[in-house]
Order: C-alpha cells, then structure tokens, then sequence
C-alpha cells in the first residue's frame, strides 16, 4: 500500500462546476496536509494547507480533512479553465521531521 | 525576487559522466530537499538537510550525493550517471513554521 494515494484521473469537470480530489494517507500520526498544484512543465505550487480535522477554506479552494478516516480532500469551486493542471496531496508524518510524503497527483481538467 | 534558483533549467548527459545539479535559496530556510519525479511514479525524495552540516537519504538515494556547506546552497551531484537517472530534478526548501515547502522550477535532465 502507498503511504499517500490518490486517483491518477484524468478528472474532467464542466467550467463553472465543482471539482473534488481525494487523497487517503497510510501514517495515523500523520500531522500536516498540503495540496501543491503543477502546471504541465512547471513546479509545484503550495496552493492550500491544514492542519486540524474539518474545513479550511481559501477563495475558491476549501480543504477538508477527516484524520480518523485518514481521508484529505480539495473542492474547487466554480472551476475555471486554469484550474486544469496536476494536483498532488502531500502529507508530513512526525514533528520535528519536515519531510514530506507525495502522492502521484491526479490530473485535473476543466472542460469551457 | 526571493525564492530557489536551479541550474542548469536542462541538460544532455552521456552516461558515465560526472554531473552537478545546482540549488540556491535566498530564503534562509533551514531545511531544503532533492526530488525527482518521474511519470507515473509521482515525485520521490532523494535527499534532504534538515539544517547547514547535516544531510540525509530519502527514499531513492541510491547514486546522488549532496552536500550542505551553508543555508544556501544544496548541490546534488551524480558521480557516473546512469540512463535510469533521466528525471526531471526539483530542489525545495522549507520553513519549518508550518512545514510548507517551496520549489525550484526544476531541472530536466536526460542521460543517454
């Protein structure tokens, strides 16, 4: 089992709609949550973070976190054609260790 | 404009061949970090350094080294690369606060 998991997609979803992804995490001591967007050819860019159990909401982006499910998700509200790129979950497991765990990133595409 | 500077953005290596990869962060973060990220498999960390004098292995260490002689920079260096080491390589640095990491635009090299 992969200590970070997520649907590789495609995800296609109508402009203007809601998207949902998913991501489940091994590690019960798992502390902090992060989603990073990546744009074909580019970097990954921290987009949302949380860190306690419920919503977290940013704009259009709202995180949501469930620990005793070990379930992290991301919602995009009224989706735009530049929201289509990679979107990767990654998860820190221990304090005092700042490294990160990555899933493989599910694909986003936001049909006009 | 503060942020990780890579270099080089590309590079052609015959294998056998002696490569450094360069990082250099502006930031003063602590902690910085080498993925690569391959098609499918997501991105994999290679190495890290918790602070300036300290490194560590991640999870695909096997034919890099890195050094960390000051809070800037964090070179990877390949010692005889091998076709399978055709990446694209990302450095990233990370705050400690909250844990985010920041990464650099990324080096794509291929070794043929």
């Amino acid at each position: 089992q992969k200590e970070v998991e997520q649907n590789s997609g495609p995800l296609s979803v109508p402009e203007g709609a809601i998207a949902s992804l998913n991501c489940t995490y091994s590690d019960r001591g798992s502390q902090s949550f992060f989603w990073y967007r990546q744009y074909s050819g580019k970097s990954p860019e921290l987009i949302m973070s949380i860190y306690s159990n419920g919503d977290k909401e940013d704009g259009r982006f709202t995180a949501q976190l469930n620990k005793a499910s070990q379930y992290v998700s991301l919602l995009i509200r009224d989706s735009q054609p530049s929201d289509s790129a990679t979107y990767l979950c990654a998860v820190r497991s221990n304090f005092g260790n700042e490294k990160l765990t990555f899933g493989t990133g599910t694909r986003l595409t936001i049909i006009p | 404009i503060a942020g990780i500077t890579q270099a080089p953005t590309s590079q052609i290596l015959a294998a056998g061949r002696r490569m450094t990869l360069r990082c250099t962060q502006d930031m003063r973060h602590n902690a910085m970090y080498w993925y690569r990220q391959d098609l499918g498999l997501g991105l994999r960390l290679i190495h890290y350094s918790n602070t300036a004098g300290t490194t560590g292995k991640g999870e695909v260490p096997d034919g890099y080294s890195v050094s960390r002689a000051n809070t800037d920079d964090f070179p990877l260096t390949l010692a005889s690369a091998v076709p399978s080491q055709t990446s694209v390589y990302f450095c990233a640095s990370s705050d400690g606060s909250k844990n985010i990491q920041y990464f650099g635009a990324g080096t794509r090299l291929s070794v043929l």
